[in-house]
Order: C-alpha cells, then sequence, then structure tokens
C-alpha cells in the first residue's frame, strides 16, 4: 500500500515568517493530495488539494507543490499568523486498486506561530 | 448546508466490552469513510462505505464492522475492546466520484 512521509514533526516560525512542510509518498498510481489542518479537540479540516495533472495550487497564503517524478509534495504557508498554529496533516489517495477512496496520511507536523 | 456530524463525543470503555459509533454524512453526500486516530498519529483508515456496502477495508479485524443506512448515515461497531482501541474515531463523507473528503468531530473511545 501507499506509504506518506512527512517533515518537519515540529515547526515554530515568528508570526509573518514564511512556513514550509513537506511530504513524500511510495505508490506512483497516487493521484489526489489533500492536505489537512487539526486544530486540538476537533477534526481535521481540508485547507488545500492538488491533482497530479497541476503542478501548484494557490489559495489566498496557502499554496501547494506537486512533483510527481520525485513522489513529493509540499505545502508553503505565507505571513502565517497565530491562528495558523495547529496539526497539519498531508495525505495522498489514488483513483484505482488498493488506493481507491482511501486516504493514506503522514504522521503529522505541529505548526507554532509566535507572535 | 451541514456538516459531518457524529455521536458521541466521548465514550469510556473496559476491555471485552462493545461499542457502537455513529456519523451523519454531509448533505448530498452518499459515501462514508472510517479513520482511527491514535495520539500523536495521523488517522488510519477503517474502512469506507458507498450504498449500505462495505467499499474497501484497511488493515483492520473482523472486530471492526460498519453499516450504512439509507440515509447514508453509518454506525462503526467494535467488538472485544482492547486497551489499544482507545483513540479518536473520524469520519468522512464524499460523494460518489470524488475523492474529497470532509471529516466530522470525531468521537474520543478511551479502553480502560
Amino acid at each position: 500500500g501507499e506509504n506518506v512521509e512527512q517533515h518537519p514533526s515540529t515547526l515554530s516560525v515568528q508570526e509573518g515568517d514564511s512556513a514550509v512542510i513537506k511530504c513524500t509518498y511510495s505508490d506512483s498510481a497516487s493521484n489526489y493530495f489533500p492536505w489537512y489542518k487539526q486544530e486540538l479537540g476537533k477534526g481535521p479540516q481540508l485547507i488545500i488539494d492538488i491533482r497530479s495533472n497541476v503542478g501548484e495550487k494557490k489559495d489566498q497564503r496557502i499554496a501547494v507543490t506537486l512533483n510527481k517524478t520525485a513522489k513529493h509534495f509540499s505545502l508553503h504557508i505565507t505571513e502565517t499568523q497565530p491562528e495558523d498554529s495547529a496539526v497539519y496533516f498531508c495525505a495522498a489517495s489514488g483513483s484505482r486498486g488498493s488506493t481507491l477512496g482511501r486516504l493514506y496520511f503522514g504522521r503529522g507536523t505541529q505548526l507554532t506561530v509566535w507572535p | 448546508e451541514t456538516g459531518v456530524t457524529q455521536s458521541p463525543t466521548h465514550l469510556i470503555k473496559t476491555r471485552g466490552q462493545q461499542v457502537t459509533l455513529r456519523c451523519s454524512s454531509q448533505s448530498g453526500h452518499n459515501t462514508v469513510s472510517w479513520y482511527q486516530q491514535a495520539l500523536g498519529q495521523g488517522p488510519q483508515f477503517i474502512f469506507q462505505y458507498y450504498r449500505e456496502e462495505e467499499n474497501g477495508r484497511g488493515n483492520f479485524p473482523p472486530r471492526f464492522s460498519g453499516l450504512q443506512f439509507p440515509n447514508y448515515s453509518s454506525e462503526l461497531n467494535v467488538n472485544a475492546l482492547e486497551l489499544d482501541d482507545s483513540a479518536l474515531y473520524l469520519c468522512a463523507s464524499s460523494s460518489q466520484g470524488s475523492d474529497t473528503q470532509y471529516f466530522g468531530p470525531g468521537t474520543r473511545l478511551t479502553v480502560l
């Protein structure tokens, strides 16, 4: 099955700085890559996603890049704010075979933004 | 539009007992997936339901079972609870043919 690795496990930045979280995946059949934000005591909230036919996607302060050849994708948050503090998860999913319809998650990155 | 809801929010059980967790999918969504999230880990796929049938299963033993109802709501049942079953159980809903999944707030299960 798919194996998703996520780094770093913790990340501390000053308010206004940028934050980058990186993930790699193993299954070349994976073609959908969402990012979730999970605040304490809550379920994961979808913040952005990208599909394999696109190399980059941006939504205001958040962007995601995908390199299918190298099998890695990254989340970029610019102009960070204290309310960005949370655990961020990357995930991968495919459209056929064993990866159909299921999300494989990384272990998460605890982002702390200091005022 | 109503989001994904789960009940109960918290549950405490003892080893060997059975538990049922419930999920109502987001309006318009007919597919429900269940995930187990241990403390400090990412969610792990348990299984998915579509048209009231199991549509894919992760690496979980048969004592984890589920149901989906005609209104697309779903239940997760766990028999013979073990200490390692203590986790946050998440339900996610999606539309058939869409890979985008939206999660509920989860049920925190503690097994003593």
